[in-house]
């Protein structure tokens, strides 16, 4: 079974500065990946950002990065230097690469305050 | 520009009455799913088509079901919806399902928002 838990309901970061989202997970697979989503208000999900489990090295896309800590099951999005259009709920999510079975987590809302 | 598109972006419906939704993609992908999502909570994996293979999330009411005639759209229908069937219902698709990562990233529709009165 797989499990996914996003702690923080809800975020708040003033604009610029740096913020993490947390994400942690259960997993009994040995091969998955694990992706951050954002959804702004009213509008449709997007990929941030993607790491496989396999690969050691965090996953950077501009401003947004990870912290992959296998062994701590942990997946914690870094966002640099906020821009008011980072508002929007993140949700994190496991995937399986043998069976495609994925997760979600129960999304972080982020406030970027100007 | 390849994209996922959903219609109607909202829909009306009354205690009871069949509706459908519709999913509609550019983007040639092999994997289709349906989610209901409501408010402020994560998107709830119904079910999804890999090709013409239905898959059913066990948790997935009977009321629920889907079609996929072609490749590029995909149905959901609500047989009798319940005011609990109120949400948005997003639709995605994937190039794969399992398998490398580059297959599992999913592109949304900007989703269908359901109400039942």
């Amino acid at each position: 079974a797989q499990t996914v838990t996003q702690s923080q309901p809800e975020m708040s970061v003033q604009e610029a500065e740096t913020v993490t989202l947390s994400c942690t997970y259960d997993t009994s697979e040995s091969d998955y990946y694990l992706f951050w989503y954002k959804q702004p208000p009213s509008r449709q999900m997007i990929l941030v950002i993607r790491q496989e489990a396999y690969k050691q090295q965090n996953a950077t896309e501009n401003r947004f990065s990870v912290n992959f800590q296998k062994a701590a099951k942990s997946f914690s999005l870094k966002i640099s230097d906020s821009q008011l259009g980072d508002a929007a709920m993140y949700f994190c999510y496991i995937g399986s690469s043998n069976t495609g079975k994925l997760i979600f987590g129960q999304g972080t809302t982020l406030q970027v305050k100007p | 520009d390849a994209m996922v598109i959903q219609n109607p972006r909202y829909q009306v419906t009354q205690f009871g009455k069949p509706v459908t939704l519709s999913c509609s993609q550019t983007l040639n992908h092999n994997v289709m799913y349906w989610y209901q999502q409501k408010s402020s909570q994560a998107p709830k994996l119904l079910f999804h088509y890999y090709d013409k293979d239905f898959n059913n999330e066990a948790d997935t009411p009977d009321n629920f079901q889907s079609r996929r005639p072609n490749t590029s759209f995909c149905f959901l229908d609500i047989r009798s919806p319940g005011l609990g069937d109120a949400a948005m219902y997003l639709c995605a698709t994937s190039r794969g399902f399992g398998g490398p990562i580059k297959y599992n990233e999913q592109f949304f529709g900007p989703g269908t928002r359901l109400t039942v009165l």
